[in-house]
């Protein structure tokens, strides 16, 4: 069975900082790997996904992801972090049996001005 | 604003009973698939539809059923309700192949008493 793992339940940042928000999964086969933000009593909106190619992965809104298959790692990162950046984000590994999404537990990124 | 609609936004049940649930999909997807979140937890997946029939289930229990319609909406149906059924439940659209982005509704919170 495939799983994600966030280690960390909460991330604080200072405005202007570099973040990360940490990934790592576990597959049978090749990993489809995406991230998705989820603000207060929103749905999830989809920042960036892993198919295939390039390691490294721009997405939405200056997000921007780095797949490392030896670490089975799949981190979240901005260059510099901003207020509105504050929100739950969840990782995601597709499951080509169910043609489902696993999700992990969430991570809160908090940016304090 | 992703396209993918759901409602209602809010509904409250009591023990026992039966909710539908409603979602349409983003122009141009045949895949609708709904997942289950509760408080503090990622989404978990409950079943796909495509082209009208079920194409995966997760671990739930066959109280919770599903339809799609010929426009890709879809139905989700949920009998019985018990108070663990409490969450938000959102739905996703996308195309057939599991390497297609998700695209998730502003979901429906179920509140069960």
């Amino acid at each position: 069975a495939q799983s994600v793992a966030q280690p960390e339940d909460q991330v604080n940042v200072a405005e202007g900082n570099p973040l990360t928000v940490k990934c790592t999964y576990s597959v049978s086969g090749n990993p489809y790997l995406f991230w998705y933000v989820q603000y207060p009593n929103r749905g999830l909106q989809f920042l960036l996904k892993y198919i295939t190619g390039d390691n490294l992965v721009k997405g939405s809104y200056g997000f921007e992801a780095e797949f490392n298959k030896s670490q089975t790692s799949f981190h979240l990162k901005k260059p510099s972090a901003l207020v509105s950046d504050s929100a739950l984000y969840f990782c995601a590994v597709g499951d080509t049996g169910r043609r489902a999404l696993t999700f992990g537990s969430g991570t809160r990124l908090q940016v304090q001005p | 604003e992703t396209g993918v609609t759901q409602s209602p936004t809010h509904l409250i049940k009591t023990r026992g009973q039966q909710v539908t649930l409603r979602c349409s999909s983003q122009s141009g997807h045949n895949t609708v698939s709904w997942y289950q979140q509760a408080l503090g937890q990622g989404p978990q997946f409950i079943f796909q539809y495509y082209r009208e029939e079920e194409n995966g289930r997760g671990n739930f229990p066959p109280r919770f059923s599903g339809l799609q319609f010929p426009n890709y909406s879809s139905e989700l149906n949920v009998n019985a309700l018990e108070l663990d059924d409490s969450a938000l439940y959102l739905c996703a659209s996308s195309m057939d192949y599991i390497t297609d982005t998700q695209y998730f509704g502003p979901g429906t919170r179920l509140t069960v008493l």
